[in-house]
């Protein structure tokens, strides 16, 4: 089975610092990985993926991921985070199996604070 | 394109009362999902579809069922609606096993 870990409830920063959010996953298959963003009040959208090819994959708001299969890892990074940024980061798990089914991380909210 | 739809956005429901979700895409997807969002839990997949007709259980079925009588509709239903069913409830959609998009969600309270 797979499973995906956010350690992180909650990440505080201030604005233009850096930041890391961290997510492991779990799975005896190959996969893909998924960070999507939730702001306040509204649904999920797609930040970045990784289905295959090279491990670093950036999303046009500055955000990079890497995969990194010996560490079972996909964490999220940005050099200089805005106020703007302030949401929920959600890391998600697909087999890319015949249903697409997505297994969620808990979330990690990011705080940018002024 | 409207994207993925979800009606109604809130709802207030007694113990008991039944109602249905309504989830539309105009993206001719096949694949359509129903989530559930707690707070500290993340999204747990309810049903999905991988087609028109075609229902399937995902993680936290139990007090839920589906329907997928057209390809562009997905409805999750509650028979008799319990506190525990208190959520936020997302509904996504996806071209077989490509990126999955969600609506904006339906708040739902039930007392």
């Amino acid at each position: 089975a797979q499973s995906v870990t956010q350690l992180d409830s909650q990440v505080p920063v201030f604005e233009e610092a850096p930041v890391e959010l961290r997510c492991n996953y779990s799975s005896s298959v190959s996969v893909y990985l998924f960070w999507y963003v939730q702001y306040p009040n509204q649904g999920l959208q797609l930040l970045l993926k990784y289905l295959s090819g090279s491990t670093l994959v950036e999303s046009i708001n500055g955000f990079e991921a890497e995969f990194n299969k010996s560490q079972t890892s996909f964490h999220l990074r940005k050099p200089s985070v805005h106020i703007s940024d302030t949401a929920e980061y959600f890391c998600a798990v697909s087999d890319g199996g015949a249903t697409n089914k997505l297994i969620f991380g808990t979330g990690t909210l990011l705080a940018v604070q002024p | 394109n409207a994207g993925v739809t979800q009606t109604p956005k809130f709802r207030v429901l007694k113990t008991g009362q039944s109602m249905t979700l309504l989830c539309a895409q105009d993206m001719n997807h096949e694949y359509m999902y129903w989530y559930r969002q707690d707070p500290g839990m993340g999204l747990r997949l309810i049903h999905y579809s991988v087609g028109e007709g075609t229902t399937a259980k995902g993680e936290v079925p139990d007090g839920y069922n589906v329907s997928r009588l057209k390809k562009q509709n997905f409805l999750l239903g509650l028979e008799s609606a319990a506190p525990s069913q208190t959520s936020v409830y997302f509904c996504a959609s996806s071209w077989l096993q490509e990126t999955q998009y969600f609506g904006p969600g339906t708040r739902l309270l039930v007392l």
